[in-house]
């Protein structure tokens, strides 16, 4: 069964302070990892990792894959209370193109 | 472009009840997927369907129908409403073809109680 574990499920930290999200994954005929944001509705996209070692950055946020560790990490360094929200990541599996997400990982940034 | 809609945004159902959520989308995606999230959880994929015709049960189908006549639209069917069914429902599209994969957008989600 495909598998998709963040850590940890819950973060809170300082205003300014850098976090780093973690995600690993199980799956059959692995295509790419995918990062979303959810504030208060629909998730909305972030980054879609398909290459090891390759790091991606939007602004303060980046992130990277490792594939033969099986795992993605993303970092947001100077955080602001805007970037309180639910950061999910899944696992596309090609063939079969299923999406399976994570529990997630709840991020509070306190002022 | 509308991206992905989904209707209707809030629902109560008395247990027993039956409903179709509805889930249309106009970037001609071929892979189309519903997800429930409970409260505090992460996504549980529920259906998925990679083409018209084509639909695979995911982590939790029990309780729910869909289908894919056409490639825009992918609803869902509750056939009787059970109290565990109350939850947030996403629809989600992507594309995947050759060399160019989609991330999957998502629709605003349907809040649903089964009362």
């Amino acid at each position: 069964e495909d598998k998709v574990v963040q850590s940890p499920l819950s973060l809170v930290v300082h205003e300014g302070d850098t976090v780093t999200l973690n995600c690993s994954y199980e799956v059959t005929n692995f295509r790419s990892l995918l990062w979303y944001k959810q504030e208060k509705k629909a998730p909305t996209f972030l980054f879609m990792l398909t290459s090891s070692g390759i790091e991606k950055k939007s602004g303060r946020l980046s992130s990277i894959l490792d594939k033969k560790e099986l795992f993605s990490i993303l970092n947001i360094t100077a955080t602001q209370t805007g970037d309180s929200a639910i950061y999910l990541c899944a696992a596309a599996t090609g063939g079969n193109e299923k999406l399976t997400f994570g529990t997630g990982t709840r991020l509070t940034i306190i002022p | 472009n509308a991206g992905v809609t989904q209707t209707p945004k809030f629902r109560i159902l008395k247990i027993g009840q039956s409903m179709t959520l509805q889930c249309t989308q106009d970037m001609n995606h071929n892979y189309m997927y519903w997800y429930r999230q409970d409260p505090g959880m992460g996504l549980k994929l529920i259906y998925y369907s990679v083409g018209a015709g084509i639909t695979d049960k995911g982590e939790v189908p029990n309780g729910y129908n869909v289908s894919r006549s056409t490639t825009e639209d992918f609803p869902l069917r509750l056939e009787l409403a059970a109290p565990s069914q109350t939850s947030v429902y996403f629809c989600a599209s992507s594309y995947s073809g050759g060399a160019k994969n989609t991330e999957a957008f998502f629709g605003q989600g349907t809040r649903l109680t089964v009362v």
